[in-house]
């Protein structure tokens, strides 16, 4: 039964075009997003976080938004670069838990020059 | 330079065998967590440590053991009762509540 759910494995995305990576969540209690970046035999490294209090984060290229009615979120990249073609986690925590994060699969995102 | 170190980055283990995987931080973290990542399945906490000489079991900790005698180190036993360790082994850290981890580069476990 997973928690987070990112539904699309993989995506590709021609350079410079936006690429928009989703996110479901299951949990209600879930108050803190975060997206993780993975290159291959590397650990993920942090990206972006949004609190549930807040509807967007933005940072520099990168920009998450969150739908709590849909418990829906997603991560926005414009412009896209071949640099930033690797696997893209979706994870959440919650306030009585932050030392718990739950991760999704992954979807895996290939930029094409 | 701050960060996590694992080390080896690959493992070799004959089915039967007990096997550690090492986690150093030099961040001063207090929490500190094991992970483990399979295709198509995410990360999966196995174990995690809040405060030295405390830690609690994750999802997935059934075959595994851990230890925190130190807040820099945090080892990960593959004990021979995982059914299925073939697998990629993150550790992370983090300084408390809310905040992003800082993983380490992984350790890939195979077993022959």
């Amino acid at each position: 039964d997973q928690q987070v759910k990112q539904n699309s494995p993989s995506l590709s995305v021609q350079e410079g075009r936006i690429s928009i990576l989703n996110c479901d969540y299951t949990n209600s209690m879930f108050d803190y997003f975060l997206w993780y970046k993975k290159y291959p035999a590397e650990g993920p490294t942090f990206l972006i976080s949004i609190s549930s209090i807040k509807d967007k984060n933005e940072d520099g290229r990168f920009t998450v938004f969150l739908n709590k009615s849909a418990k829906h979120l997603s991560l926005h990249i414009v412009p896209s670069q071949p640099g930033d073609s690797a696997v893209y986690f979706c994870a959440a925590s919650w306030k009585t838990s932050y030392d718990k994060v739950i991760f999704g699969p992954g979807t895996s995102l290939s930029v094409i020059p | 330079d701050g960060g996590i170190t694992q080390s080896p980055k690959y493992l070799f283990r004959k089915e039967g065998q007990n096997v550690t995987l090492s986690c150093e931080q030099n961040l001063n973290h207090d929490a500190m967590y094991w992970y483990r990542q399979d295709p198509g399945q995410g990360l999966r906490l196995i174990y995690y440590s809040q405060i030295v000489n405390d830690f609690q079991k994750g999802d997935i900790a059934e075959g595994y053991s851990v230890s925190r005698e130190k807040k820099e180190s945090f080892p990960l036993t593959v004990t021979s009762a995982q059914k299925n360790p073939t697998a990629f082994y993150l550790c992370a850290s983090s300084i408390g509540a809310g905040v992003g981890y800082t993983f380490g580069s992984g350790t890939r476990l195979t077993v022959v």
